[in-house]
């Protein structure tokens, strides 16, 4: 079945420590997000791709890069410069950047700090 | 600028009892309206989305939803709640334009169910 598959599920970052979280999809989408969702925030866009070798900052970008190298993936790296990386990451993806696009999700990988 | 509203942060309902989870807009011109759901530890999943046409619209697992241009809301019903409906449902609007495409999530409702 194809699907968005996210690594790991939990993660733990030691301070001054750069963590990658993994996101593959299957589905041949071209449009691929990252969301940080913390309790009562809803979903906030860290990062978008609309095509392989490009990227965007979405509104909560600092402290987080991102690479596109491939259509399949859109790994986040959460560096030390995030001082409260703390939260629940989402990734998702999309037939293409468009409005009327549904997205579809991994099931997250939930970061805290040692 | 757009904003999705859902005023409600937690919903309680008996199973077998009617839901209508609440969904209100900014946005000037007919916006994609979606509705997704999200059980814990997990991601979300379109129960529905509305774009044009037929202002009620019928989604996954049971639920509808209802668009209301006057109102500025899009709510989600369901007549008969399950346990399993337990979860956070979030309502999203989805720019129309090319060129500043956005989706933007609510916060989120919480909903419980007792037996």
């Amino acid at each position: 079945d194809g699907g968005i598959t996210q690594s790991p599920k939990y993660l733990f970052r030691k301070e001054g420590q750069n963590v990658t979280l993994s996101c593959e999809q299957n589905l041949n989408h071209d449009a691929m997000y990252w969301y940080r969702q913390d309790p009562g925030q809803g979903l906030r866009l860290i990062y978008y791709s609309q095509i392989v070798n490009d990227f965007q900052k979405g509104d909560i970008a600092e402290g987080y890069s991102v690479s596109r190298e491939k259509k399949e993936s859109f790994p986040l790296t959460v560096t030390s410069a995030q001082k409260n990386p703390t939260a629940f990451y989402l990734c998702a993806s999309s037939m293409r950047r468009s409005g009327d696009q549904p997205q579809h999700f991994g099931d997250g990988t939930r970061l805290s700090i040692l | 600028a757009q904003s999705v509203t859902q005023p409600d942060i937690h919903i309680t309902v008996s199973e077998g009892a009617s839901l209508e989870l609440r969904c209100n807009y900014s946005y000037g011109a007919t916006p994609y309206l979606f509705w997704y759901v999200q059980s814990p530890g997990q991601g979300l999943q379109l129960l529905l989305k509305y774009f044009s046409g037929d202002t009620l619209v019928q989604g996954i697992k049971g639920f509808e939803a209802e668009f209301k241009r006057s109102q500025s809301s899009f709510n989600l019903r369901k007549p008969s709640v399950h346990w399993s409906d337990a979860a956070e449902y979030f309502c999203a609007v989805g720019d129309k334009g090319t060129g500043g495409f956005k989706t933007i999530f609510g916060a989120g409702t919480r909903l419980f169910v007792k037996a």
